[in-house]
Order: structure tokens, then C-alpha cells, then sequence
């Protein structure tokens, strides 16, 4: 079956813009979690959700982040006023009770 | 000081070469990873372990509980092995749990 995907793979925007970052997980996952990896470093934790609630969202740097997951399965993280230091990969990870996560190919956001 | 450490930053080895990976700990864990990230950014899970040893193919992955360290090995290196590794944590007792990663070593496998 189709792993995790995430739209669209790059993003090019301007500071100040509003942006939307879809995950697409693998069917069935009821974990999914968003990270975020900037250049030369491992990724870090934003949100996690646990069906369509998100069970830990500690690792949003502030109120600009947001994600949510109505459905239990696409998600969808939105940032708004972008900056400069938003620039990163954010990946997209799910799972299904194992613990074992599987990745998708992470979208390159790049604020100008 | 990250809860997650990994040594070295950067390794380039000879196709051939036996090649290890450290990582040390500082959180209690339920599992570590071990992930393999290609340029490009595609992170593939390698191994998910909580004791002992595991095994695929040319890659080896151990565990020492009390000493809170875990290597990863590879065999006979080839330059396809080329990519950045990444050790990560799950800090809860079961189930699902957001991992904490460390930075990943940058593995470059010469011919």
C-alpha cells in the first residue's frame, strides 16, 4: 500500500504569508505526528495526534503554529505570519500501535 | 545538553571498512531508533529496539540498557551506505510516543 505522503514538496513564500502543509498517512495509522528539521540537524517534535485529537502539541514554537486532523487522518499544519526562521523541512510521521513511525518525504518550506 | 547525543558528527570511510555509530541517552526509554535519512530528506526506520541485538542484512544495531548507549554497525561498507543516521528515542512506557532525535551522523562511503 502507499506510504505517507505530504503536499506539496516544496514551498516557496513570502514573510508575512499564511501556508498550509498537508500529511496524507498511511491508512489505518490512528498516531500522526508533525517534526520539523532544519539544515544540519535532527528533526524536532511540534504536534502528535492520537485519532483526531491532538494528544501532545508541546513542541509548537508559538501561537503561529497550528495543526489539526478532523477525520483521524489527513492532517493539515498551517502557519501563520510566516518569518524567515520558519525555513525548514517539516516531515510528517504515523504509526499504529507498534511505535515503529513511519515518515513521508517531508515538505521544504522556504520563507523569502 | 540534548537528551540524545550522537557520536561522531561525520565519518567517511573506505568501501570495505567496518563502520560504527554511537549514541548515548539521557531520558528513560521504551525503544530507541535508528533511522536512515538519504539526501533528499526520505527518513526510513532501520531498527526499533529496547534490549539486546538486532540484525538486517549488513546492519547491526545493540543496546545497553544500564549503560543507556546504543551502536549501530555496519558490515563491509559500500558507498550506497552513504547517507546522514539518526538515533532517536521514545520516551514513554508503550504505545506511541513522539521520538527525540539526536542531530545524526553523516556517513560518506569513498570507493
Amino acid at each position: 500500500g502507499a506510504g505517507v505522503s505530504q503536499t506539496p514538496s516544496n514551498k516557496v513564500t513570502e514573510k508575512g504569508k499564511y501556508v498550509e502543509l498537508r500529511c496524507d498517512p498511511i491508512s489505518g495509522h490512528t498516531a500522526l505526528y508533525w517534526y520539523r528539521q532544519s539544515l544540519g540537524q535532527g528533526p524536532e517534535f511540534l504536534i502528535y495526534f492520537q485519532g483526531t485529537g491532538a494528544a501532545d502539541d508541546s513542541g509548537l514554537p508559538n501561537d503561529r503554529f497550528f495543526a489539526v486532523r478532523p477525520e483521524g487522518s489527513v492532517s493539515t499544519l498551517k502557519i501563520q505570519r510566516t518569518e524567515r526562521g520558519d525555513s525548514a523541512v517539516y516531515l510528517c510521521a504515523s504509526s499504529f500501535g507498534s511505535g515503529e513511525q513511519f515518515f513521508g518525504p517531508g515538505t521544504r518550506l522556504t520563507v523569502l | 545538553k540534548n537528551e540524545v547525543e550522537q557520536s561522531p558528527q561525520n565519518l567517511t570511510a573506505q568501501e570495505g571498512e567496518f563502520i560504527t555509530i554511537n549514541c548515548s541517552y539521557s531520558v528513560g526509554i521504551s525503544a530507541l531508533h535508528w533511522l536512515q535519512q538519504h539526501p533528499g530528506g526520505g527518513i526510513v526506520s532501520l531498527f526499533m529496539l529496547s534490549s539486546g541485538k538486532k540484525k538486517h542484512g549488513r546492519l547491526i544495531a545493540t543496546i545497553n540498557i544500564q549503560e543507556k548507549h546504543s551502536s549501530l554497525h555496519i558490515t563491509a561498507s559500500h558507498p550506497r551506505d552513504s547517507a546522514v543516521y539518526i538515533c532517536a528515542a521514545s520516551t514513554l512506557e508503550s504505545g506511541n510516543t513522539p521520538l527525540v532525535f539526536g542531530k545524526g551522523t553523516r556517513l560518506s562511503v569513498i570507493a
